[in-house]
């Protein structure tokens, strides 16, 4: 079955405690992009990659890394978490965009509940 | 900036009653434009797409129609269900510069039965 894996489904941490949640996809995507839901914001892009070894920011990169060693894989780091850092996070995969217009479809993992205390 | 903006919700409506969820957008150049449906505790799924002006994206019932004179996607559903309450994103991606999505704000639909 296709689908995009995010692990852990629910976390609680403290602030300045380093965590990673992990992402994983089965159906060979190249671009690969995390985001976080809040209230009132809707989904704001985090990070993306269009492929091994290419990472770029979106619009709220700040207090998060990620990585792209491995085709499947698109763990998001958080180094020291603050508070400010507590939101839904969702990671999507979606075929490479290619020549020309983009217009590939995302899917989309259930989803991580961050809390930072 | 390129962004794209949606009706505040919740709405709330009867089961059969007609649906319409505003989006309009702002983006240079020609961007595809996309809703997506979020049901409780799941991630986002694809509901509709359209790619170019004029275009109608089709899915379950629902429609949205490119419209690039209006710049907008707006969402219609002839006859809603309790099964379509969710939240409801309109989207678009670039098509020149970066591979960015730009989402709304999400508008939340309950439906009574």
């Amino acid at each position: 079955e296709a689908q995009v894996t995010q692990n852990p489904r629910y976390l609680i941490t403290v602030t300045g405690k380093k965590l990673t949640v992990t992402c994983s996809q089965n159906m060979n995507h190249e671009y690969m992009s995390w985001y976080r839901q809040d209230p009132g914001l809707g989904l704001r892009q985090i990070y993306y990659s269009m492929n091994v070894e290419v990472t770029d920011k979106g619009d709220v990169p700040e207090g998060y890394k990620v990585s792209r060693k491995e085709k499947r894989n698109f763990p998001l780091i958080l180094e020291s978490p603050s508070p400010n850092q507590t939101s839904l996070y969702f990671c999507a995969s979606s075929a490479t965009p290619g020549q020309g217009r983009w217009r590939e479809k995302l899917f989309f993992g259930s989803g991580t509940q961050l809390s930072v205390l | 900036g390129d962004s794209v903006t949606q009706m505040e919700g919740p709405v709330t409506l009867s089961e059969e009653a007609f649906l319409t969820i505003n989006c309009t957008y702002t983006a240079t150049g020609y961007p595809s434009l996309f809703w997506y449906v979020q049901y409780p505790g799941e991630g986002l799924q694809l509901l509709l797409k359209a790619t170019k002006a004029d275009d109608k994206g089709s899915n379950k019932g629902f429609e949205a129609t490119y419209r690039k004179e209006t710049t907008s996607f707006h969402l219609e559903k002839g006859s809603v269900q309790v099964s379509d309450s969710a939240v409801y994103f309109c989207a678009l991606t670039l098509t020149s510069g970066t591979y960015k999505y730009i989402f709304g704000t999400g508008t939340r639909l309950k439906v009574l039965a």
